[in-house]
């Protein structure tokens, strides 16, 4: 069964580096999104992506983000100078339509230091 | 904005009992879905129930079913028969469906319910 799929799963960095999160979505999928889950907190909408525009932003997701749908396959997520508040789970998700069943990734786990 | 509020952090449950847990929201939209997405432990989220708010019938999807109360703003779920392998945390969450196409998917969540099936 397709997966949404994320590298790395884990990722270490200094504060005020840049990091690109990666992720597969979907093949069929058209609308793509990232979430992120600081610990402890609820899961928060960053962004949505589709037809290689950004459709939809949240106010968390500021000029420090942005996203990328580089290769027709790949889906990443920059951070361009990480603060220690960016650490967090960020998922990655894909969908079909905007409005039917998101399948989520296993999440990349940001540390901050 | 939308807010989901899920007022039970942790939830057990003896293996074949049923249990629920509870969700409420709030929106001024009227036209909107609801989803129960499970996250077992170190693995992906996977949706185990979706809701449209136009429907009054309650969803059900086999062991899992939700009782859906558009006026009350609530949704609760309930997992009948329960198995080790339900445990897992459980989002509740919401998306506006917006037909003049301002709204692409977002999800809002819940703070999520960790839910234990002991033997």
């Amino acid at each position: 069964e397709p997966e949404v799929t994320q590298t790395p799963s884990h990722q270490v960095t200094q504060m005020g580096q840049e990091v690109i999160l990666r992720c597969v979505p979907i093949s069929n999928h058209l609308y793509f999104y990232w979430y992120r889950q600081i610990l402890g907190q609820k899961v928060e909408f960053l962004v949505s992506f589709y037809n290689n525009e950004i459709s939809e932003k949240s106010e968390i997701f500021d000029d420090q983000f942005s996203v990328e749908r580089p290769d027709g396959s790949n889906f990443t997520l920059k951070i361009r100078s990480t603060k220690l508040e960016d650490s967090a789970m960020y998922f990655c998700a894909s969908s079909v339509e905007k409005t039917s069943e998101q399948f989520f990734g296993p999440g990349t786990r940001l540390t901050v230091l | 904005a939308q807010t989901v509020t899920q007022s039970q952090p942790e939830m057990s449950v003896q293996e074949a009992e049923t249990v629920t847990l509870s969700c409420t929201y709030d929106t001024s939209e009227n036209n909107y879905y609801l989803f129960w997405y499970k996250q077992p432990p170190s693995r992906q989220m996977i949706l185990v129930i979706r809701q449209e708010a136009y429907k009054q019938q309650n969803a059900t999807e086999n062991r899992f079913s939700v009782n859906f109360q558009k006026a009350a703003k609530s949704f609760s779920l309930k997992i009948s028969d329960s198995q080790l392998g339900d445990t897992a945390m459980y989002f509740c969450a919401f998306m506006m469906a917006n037909a003049g196409g301002t709204s692409y998917g977002k999800l809002t969540f819940g703070q999520g319910t960790i839910l234990t099936v002991h033997p």
